[in-house]
């Protein structure tokens, strides 16, 4: 299995450009997750979907990200516009949901750097 | 609401050194516990995990128990060598689904 992947691995951008972020989850699980880790939050949950569905955005720092599931095998993360203050490394994640509290697992995260 | 308390690093050791990170929890109901790592440069990556209490997790040579009566779930490796040099987060998945709450993270440095 190819595992999770995320696209661009890196990005380098000015203050005010929109950004998108990029997740492919494993074949076959139905949660997905957006986090983003900085050194001075450290990893942060801010969004999940359950079968391409939204369950809990709670973490979504402000309108200016956004975040979508159009099929089971593709998500992204949009920022817009960006700002300094969104540099972080974005990962994303995927679990099976079978109700028993399954391993999530990572990508290899997207480094952002908003200059 | 669900909170992962773990030591904050960093925690520096010489190789074949012991080593433990303590991690205690508040949760409602009976979750499960994780153990992840994150090597320089990667994404988190699973080291173990416990899904009731008592429940002992091993991999690599690290272990944790998962310890009910004092909401903790240590992680402990006898001998540790410098590729074991990382992040290690303490994580939990209670009622809320799916969800993960982690810990803030222990940096671990191991020297030769």
């Amino acid at each position: 299995d190819a595992g999770v992947i995320q696209s661009p691995r890196h990005e380098v951008t000015e203050m005010g450009q929109e950004v998108t972020l990029r997740c492919k989850p494993i074949s076959g699980h139905n949660s997905l997750f957006w986090y983003r880790q900085t050194m001075m939050r450290g990893l942060e949950l801010l969004i999940y979907f359950n079968n391409n569905v939204p369950i809990d955005d709670s973490g979504m720092p402000e309108d200016r990200f956004s975040a979508k599931m159009p099929n089971a095998s593709f998500s992204t993360l949009k920022i817009q516009p960006s700002e300094p203050r969104d540099s972080a490394v974005y990962f994303c994640a995927s679990s099976f949901d079978s109700g028993r509290q399954e391993t999530q697992y990572f990508g290899p995260g997207t480094r952002l750097l908003v200059l | 609401g669900d909170s992962v308390t773990q030591m904050e690093g960093p925690v520096t050791l010489s190789e074949e050194a012991f080593l433990t990170i303590n991690c205690t929890y508040t949760a409602t109901g009976y979750p499960s516990l994780f153990w992840y790592v994150q090597y320089p440069g990667e994404g988190l990556q699973l080291l173990l995990k416990a899904t009731k209490a008592d429940d002992k997790g091993s991999n690599k040579g690290f272990e944790a128990t998962y310890r009910k009566e004092t909401t903790s779930f240590h992680l402990e490796k006898g001998s540790v060598q410098v590729s074991d040099s990382a992040v290690y987060f303490c994580a939990l998945s209670g009622a809320a689904g799916n969800k993960l709450t982690f810990g803030g993270g222990t940096r671990v440095l191991v020297k030769p």
